[in-house]
């Protein structure tokens, strides 16, 4: 069963650069690595997707070396409202038994 | 156009109790996931249905179960509650049930068990 994990928190600055790594070792080679954002009360919500080098869309960059044991999720210039939990999502399995395994979550505190 | 929708919103039951919880996805998306929140802790997956049929399942006891309707949309049920059965439980839909389909989350519903 894959595994993910993450930084329990970590703290920023307005304007920063943030780096969130993910840890999956098992994942396995047809699976996707997803990250999403959740803010509290509220359902997890999706920033990116990639499966291996790196991706980049209008709000983050994402990177995965080679061997997709890990990835990096990279957040330009974080803002005050960037403030959230951000999580890793690997799935497995072929259908009928394909699982969705959330990573432990990396709490971000942007600071002004 | 709406996004995933989930009722009831918070939920109060007791020990032993049984209760269901309905999800309706996304116009368009044949795919339901369930997950469960604990407070603190990132979502676990419970269960993935797609075109009525179960393509996924957690590692969660018999006494949860759930099911899809023709219309897509889907019924959590959890028997025997537990104390440690509080936690917020959230849909997802996708499109399919393919790896790498995006799902999108609904708002959850708070289940309390006393």
């Amino acid at each position: 069963l894959a595994k993910t994990t993450q930084p329990i928190s970590m703290d920023s600055y307005e304007g920063q650069e943030v780096n969130i790594t993910c840890s999956h070792n098992n994942i396995a080679t047809n699976d996707y690595i997803t990250w999403y954002q959740q803010f509290p009360s509220q359902g997890p919500r999706f920033i990116i997707q990639g499966y291996k080098t790196k991706v980049t869309n209008e709000v983050a960059s994402l990177f995965i070396p080679a061997d997709r044991k890990s990835s990096t999720l990279s957040l330009p210039r974080v803002s005050l409202s960037d403030t959230a939990v951000y999580y890793c999502l690997v799935g497995e399995g072929p259908s009928g038994t394909y699982k969705y395994i959330f990573g432990t979550g990396t709490r971000l505190k942007v600071l002004a | 156009d709406a996004g995933v929708t989930q009722s009831p919103t918070h939920l109060i039951k007791t020990r032993g109790q049984h209760v269901t919880l309905r999800c309706s996805p996304i116009s368009g998306h044949k795919s339901v996931s369930w997950y469960q929140q604990v407070l603190g802790q990132g979502p676990q997956f419970i269960f993935q249905y797609y075109e009525k049929e179960e393509r996924g399942r957690g590692n969660f006891p018999d006494r949860f179960s759930a099911r899809q309707f023709p219309n897509y949309s889907s019924e959590l049920n959890v028997n025997a509650l537990l104390l440690g059965d509080s936690a917020l439980y959230l849909c997802a839909s996708s499109l399919r049930d393919r790896v790498g389909d995006e799902q999108f989350f609904g708002p959850g519903t708070r289940l309390t068990v006393l």
